[in-house]
C-alpha cells in the first residue's frame, strides 16, 4: 500500500506570492491534517478534513486555507506569503474509528519564502 | 486543552547504552499517546501508540513506553541503542473524544547516538 504523499517536495517563493501544496492520503483513508513544522514554534497543528469537510482548525492566520476533494486528495494554500511562512509542511492520514485515529505522515513539502 | 512537555531538548548517549526520553502532558480530557520518530529530511514515522489496555505498549525496533495517568508521563525508553536510532523524537496526544484527529506535540528530543 503506498504511503502519504506530498508534492512537491521543495518550494522556493517570494514574499506576497501564494503557493499551492498537495496531498494524497493512504487509500481508504478519509481524514487528512495538515501540520507546519518550523525550529522556533515545532510542529503545530493547521486543520483537518474528512469527507471535504473542516472539522478541526488550528490557530493559524485566514492566510492559510484548505480542501479536500470526494477521493479525499487535500490541498493547503497560503496566499499573501511572508518569510515566517518558510518551514515544513506535513501532511497526515488516517482512517476513522475509535481505535483508528492513529496519523501516517508524508515526507512533507519544504517551503522556501525570499 | 492539551499540552506536551518534553523535559529533554537533546540526549546524547553511547551506542548499547540504555535511555530514556521522557514526556509529561497537561490534559483536562482523556488522550491518546503517541511517539513519532523524524529521521533527517524525512516526515514523522510512528514510533508507538497508547490507545487503551496495558500501560506497557512496545515497538518492533526495541523501543517502549510506558503510561502513568497518575503523573501524567509517558516515558520512551530503550535497553541498548544503536547509531541508527540517532532522530528527533516527539511524543504527542489526541483527544479520545473530539479530537478530530487533532495532534498536540512536545518540543521534540534529539537523540544522539556516539559509537
Amino acid at each position: 500500500k503506498a504511503g502519504v504523499t506530498q508534492t512537491p517536495r521543495y518550494l522556493i517563493k517570494t514574499r506576497g506570492q501564494q503557493v499551492t501544496l498537495s496531498c494524497s492520503p493512504i487509500s481508504g483513508h478519509r481524514s487528512v491534517s495538515w501540520y507546519q513544522q518550523t525550529p522556533g514554534q515545532g510542529l503545530q497543528f493547521l486543520f483537518e478534513y474528512f469527507s471535504e469537510t473542516q472539522r478541526n482548525k488550528g490557530n493559524f492566520p485566514g492566510r492559510f486555507s484548505g480542501r479536500q476533494f470526494s477521493n479525499s486528495r487535500s490541498e493547503m494554500n497560503v496566499s499573501t506569503l511572508e518569510l515566517g511562512d518558510s518551514a515544513l509542511y506535513l501532511c497526515a492520514s488516517s482512517l476513522e474509528g475509535v481505535y483508528e485515529n492513529i496519523q501516517y505522515f508524508g515526507a512533507g513539502t519544504r517551503l522556501s519564502v525570499l | 486543552a492539551q499540552s506536551v512537555t518534553q523535559l529533554d531538548s537533546q540526549v546524547p548517549v553511547f551506542e548499547e547504552a540504555p535511555v530514556e526520553l521522557r514526556c509529561n502532558y497537561s490534559s483536562s480530557v482523556s488522550v491518546y499517546l503517541f511517539w513519532y520518530v523524524q529521521y533527517p529530511n524525512q516526515g514523522l514515522q510512528l514510533l508507538l501508540k497508547y490507545l487503551s489496555g496495558s500501560t506497557l505498549v512496545e515497538s518492533i525496533n526495541g523501543f517502549e513506553a510506558e503510561f502513568n495517568k497518575s503523573q501524567t508521563s509517558f516515558h520512551l525508553r530503550k535497553p541498548s541503542v544503536h547509531i541508527s536510532d540517532t532522530a528527533e523524537y516527539f511524543c504527542a496526544v489526541s483527544a479520545i473524544s473530539g479530537g478530530y484527529n487533532k495532534l498536540i506535540f512536545g518540543a521534540g528530543t534529539r537523540l544522539a547516538v556516539h559509537p
